[in-house]
């Protein structure tokens, strides 16, 4: 089974500040890779897939990258409602998916 | 809008049943993988189990599979997920999400319900 791994667990910053967060895979995934927005009490919110392709309505300031084994999302500039808590997915499998374990995005 | 909305959560004993219920609207159920995700309190997400559009294919976590069993009825536009056996470590909100592609299976989810408690205890 294929292992995905985020970091930080935590990050704690201030609006306007350009965050990034780390996905590792514990093997290659081909670039199926997902990013979701979960904040308290509500359901996750897709905002990129196939690495780097937005989901439908996300704002441009969120960005995906990377390749093979190690995937970053990237927020330009942190928004007061960017606060939430962050998951990876891959999805190369095709018959099962795995999340990251979660970022959560602090106010500093 | 795309609505999904599940039902049938509660408390039960370890070793109970339950039958989680996901109404769907606003969208061709028939043309889309359906799945079943769960977060426990606290945790993170888990992916639980997904079926293909006309329920011919499943796909069932380890750590479900022989106690759950995902399936649907596409007249009805309703999806189900029928858990036997249930453990304490299987306390969790469940929400139902929808594939993002029609003909996909198990990729990526665009329209998740409102996702409902399970809670296993004695």
């Amino acid at each position: 089974d294929i292992q995905m791994t985020q970091s930080p667990s935590t990050l704690s910053a201030s609006v306007g500040d350009r965050v990034a967060i780390t996905c590792r895979a514990s093997q290659s995934i081909n670039g199926w890779l997902a990013w979701y927005q979960q904040k308290p009490g509500k359901a996750p919110k897709l905002l990129i897939y196939k690495v780097s392709a937005l989901a439908s309505g996300v704002p441009s300031r969120f960005s995906g990258s990377g390749s093979e084994t190690e995937f970053t999302l990237t927020i330009s500039s942190l928004q007061p409602d960017d606060f939430a808590t962050y998951y990876c997915q891959e999805y190369n499998s095709d018959s099962q998916v795995t999340f990251g374990q979660g970022t959560k995005v602090e106010i500093k | 809008e795309v609505q999904l909305l599940e039902s049938g959560g509660g408390l039960v004993h370890p070793g109970g049943s339950l039958r989680l219920s996901c109404a769907a609207s606003e969208f061709m159920f028939n043309n889309y993988a359906m799945t079943w995700v769960r977060q426990g309190p606290g945790k993170g997400l888990e992916w639980v189990s997904t079926i293909s559009e006309s329920g011919e294919r499943t796909s069932h976590a380890d750590s479900v599979k022989g106690r759950f069993t995902i399936s649907r009825d596409n007249p009805r536009n309703t999806l189900y997920l029928q858990m036997n056996g249930l453990r304490a470590e299987d306390t969790a909100i469940y929400y139902c999400a929808r594939e993002q592609f029609a003909g996909n299976f198990g990729d990526t989810f665009d329209y998740w319900g409102q996702g409902i408690l399970v809670s296993v205890s004695a």
